[in-house]
Order: structure tokens, then C-alpha cells, then sequence
């Protein structure tokens, strides 16, 4: 069994604020990180993607990957209360890839509230 | 557009009623999933696909089947529905590696069930 951990929350943030979301995985051969927003009773919506180590920048959200450590984190610069849902990391497992390309495990999430 | 459709979007049936989720994609998408959603647990792939004729098991695949006859269409099959696959249910799907955009995986807008 793959595991991806996120941070529990709930996490709460004045607007304006930096929110931090972390993210661990147990597959050191994982290839592949995502970031999910889900608003409550919708689907999830993908916000940002990383495959290489470093930091990813796309507006307001920057993702870091550390794969030496195995964690993956989202930071999200002057939250906004429209910022508020739940945030899911996802990734997809090591392995050959015509095998593990259609996999993808997620994390329970991380329920972020940005107050005005 | 480009989309995924569930339906039902809702469904309250009966333990041992079998019953179908359809769930149809427009983009020519190689992979499509199932995934359940439950409090606490997060998302879990139940089945997912890479092609036509090409399945294989998620992580929660007992009592779900699967086919994928045509590359637009995978259906849910639930064969003897029992109270403990009461949830909420996304389908997805996203194109193969070699489009470059495997990171694009679009989510239908959900399918709940409540089975009695």
C-alpha cells in the first residue's frame, strides 16, 4: 500500500496570510505530485502539478518537492477567502509505467479557512 | 466543452439491487478511474483504465466491476450493492504520456448512493 500523509488541519489563515500544506509519500520511487482543491460538495480541481525537486511557481501557489525526504508541500501567498476547501495531495506511484501510469493515490486532505 | 458526466447524480437504492454508473468522456481520453469518497478516508481508486479492453484493480475494488468497451465510456457495476458502498463516487479521466498534458485529469461532478 502507497501512503500519502497530509498535515490534518483543519488549518485556518487570516486573509492575507501564507498558507502552508505538506504533504509526505511512503513510495521513494514516486514519480509524479499533484495538488487538488475541493470545494465542499464538488469535485476536485487540479491547481498544481511537480515532478522535479525544487519549488514550482503559478501565481499565488508555489508547490516545493524534496524527494530525498519524500515530501511535497503547497504554499499559498495572500490566502483569500475564496482560498477556503479542502486541498488534496495526490501522486502516482514508482513502478513501470505502462503499469502505474492509471494509478493515483491521495492523501485524506487538509481543510484550509481563510478568515476575512 | 470539454467534460466528464456521471449518471446518476444521485441514487438511493436498496441492498442486493444491482445498478449501473455510467460515466462518459468527451476528449478522447487513454485513462479514466473510479474513485470513492468517503469521510476521513479521502479518495480511493476503485477500478482504473488505460484503454480499451484495459483494466485493472484500484485500491477498494471488491464488489465494483468495471468495463471499458468503447474509450468515451466506463461504467460502475455495482452487481449486489451492500450498505458499506454508500458514498460518494467520481469518475475521471486524463490523456496517456505522450500527449504531454498527463497531468490533466478532469473529475465528473460526482455520484451519490445511499444504499439501504
Amino acid at each position: 500500500q502507497k501512503e500519502v500523509e497530509q498535515n490534518s488541519g483543519p488549518l485556518s489563515v487570516p486573509e492575507g496570510a501564507i498558507a502552508s500544506l505538506n504533504c509526505t509519500y511512503s513510495d521513494r520511487g514516486s514519480q509524479s505530485f499533484f495538488w487538488y482543491r475541493q470545494y465542499s460538495g464538488k469535485s476536485p480541481e487540479l491547481i498544481m502539478f511537480i515532478y522535479s525537486n525544487g519549488d514550482k511557481e503559478d501565481g499565488r501557489f508555489t508547490a516545493q518537492l524534496n524527494k530525498a525526504s519524500q515530501y511535497v508541500s503547497l504554499l499559498i501567498r495572500d490566502s483569500q477567502p475564496s482560498d477556503s476547501a479542502t486541498y488534496l495531495c495526490a501522486v502516482i506511484p514508482g513502478g513501470d509505467r505502462g503499469s502505474t501510469l492509471g494509478r493515483l493515490y491521495f492523501g485524506r486532505g487538509t481543510q484550509l479557512t481563510v478568515w476575512p | 466543452e470539454a467534460q466528464v458526466t456521471q449518471n446518476p447524480r444521485y441514487l438511493i437504492t436498496v441492498t442486493g439491487k444491482k445498478l449501473t454508473v455510467t460515466c462518459s468522456q468527451n476528449m478522447n481520453h487513454e485513462y479514466m478511474s473510479w474513485y470513492r469518497q468517503d469521510p476521513g478516508l479521502g479518495l480511493r481508486q476503485i477500478y482504473y483504465s488505460m484503454n480499451v479492453e484495459v483494466t485493472d484493480k484500484g485500491d477498494v475494488p471488491e464488489g465494483y466491476k468495471v468495463s471499458r468497451k468503447e474509450k468515451r465510456n466506463f461504467p460502475l457495476i455495482l452487481e449486489s450493492p451492500s450498505p458499506n458502498q454508500t458514498s460518494l463516487y467520481f469518475c475521471a479521466s486524463r490523456p496517456g504520456w505522450a500527449s504531454g498534458k498527463r497531468e490533466t485529469q478532469y473529475f465528473g461532478p460526482g455520484t451519490r448512493l445511499l444504499v439501504l
